[in-house]
């Protein structure tokens, strides 16, 4: 089990968009649809923001969207605001197994 | 509205055995997947095992020898234990629920182990 790969670091400036991809293999994101991606601030745990690819659990604002295209997926951050500052994992579902991406710090 | 707690000793001695607990309040442990996550000092999230209410479980293969979860549906609670620690284990365990396909929905606060003699 390989973990899926992100950037360690991404930013932006306020109302701007970002977009972090987490990357795999046509054997793990290429081939299942159970990404999710979840918010972690300092010393919390972590809060699920998008799950099945692109869908958003009520309460997660609009401003967050997801995709999938081949072995990347990705997590859009839209009109950046100084709270969504934080680490950001993908996670993907892969038949009996779960891997984690490596995380990435959003810089707002 | 469900809530999680992690639970459990803060030190264990290198070569024991570390045992976790997660209590579920305010819903059931029924029809959902529950997981162990943890988190070292400074690093990313692991994903270490996760079990179905009704028994079907799944490890990481990288901790799969040392590795038990489990869940007792009478008291609402979900057990990990890990064999053999060292100081890698040291880290914040998660416990979380799993709905569909893949989300974690709900999360414990997490509970910090440290592995030390």
């Amino acid at each position: 089990q390989s973990a899926l790969t992100q950037p360690r670091s991404v930013s932006g400036s306020p109302g701007q968009s970002v977009t972090i991809s987490c990357t795999g293999t046509s054997s793990d994101v290429g081939g299942y649809n159970f990404v999710s991606w979840y918010q972690q601030q300092p010393g919390k745990a972590p809060k699920l923001m998008i799950y099945d690819v692109d869908k958003r659990p009520s309460g997660v604002p609009d401003r967050f969207s997801g995709s999938k295209s081949g072995s990347t997926a990705s997590l859009t951050i839209s009109g950046l605001l100084a709270e969504d500052e934080a680490d950001y994992y993908c996670c993907l579902l892969a038949g009996r197994d779960v891997l984690f991406g490596g995380g990435t710090k959003v810089t707002v | 509205q469900v809530q999680l707690q992690e639970s459990g000793p803060g030190l264990v001695k290198p070569s024991e055995t570390l045992s976790l607990t997660c209590t579920v309040s305010g819903g059931s442990i029924r029809h959902y997947y529950w997981s162990w996550i943890r988190q070292p000092p400074g690093k990313g999230l692991e994903w270490i095992a996760y079990m179905y209410y009704s028994g079907s479980t799944s490890y990481n293969s990288s901790l799969k020898s040392r590795v038990t979860i489990s869940v007792d549906m009478s008291k609402n609670q979900v057990y990990m234990k890990l064999t053999s620690v060292t100081a890698a284990d040291t880290a914040v365990y998660f416990c979380a629920r799993r709905f569909g396909g893949g989300g974690m929905d709900v999360w414990g606060q997490g509970t910090t182990v440290t592995v030390s003699s």
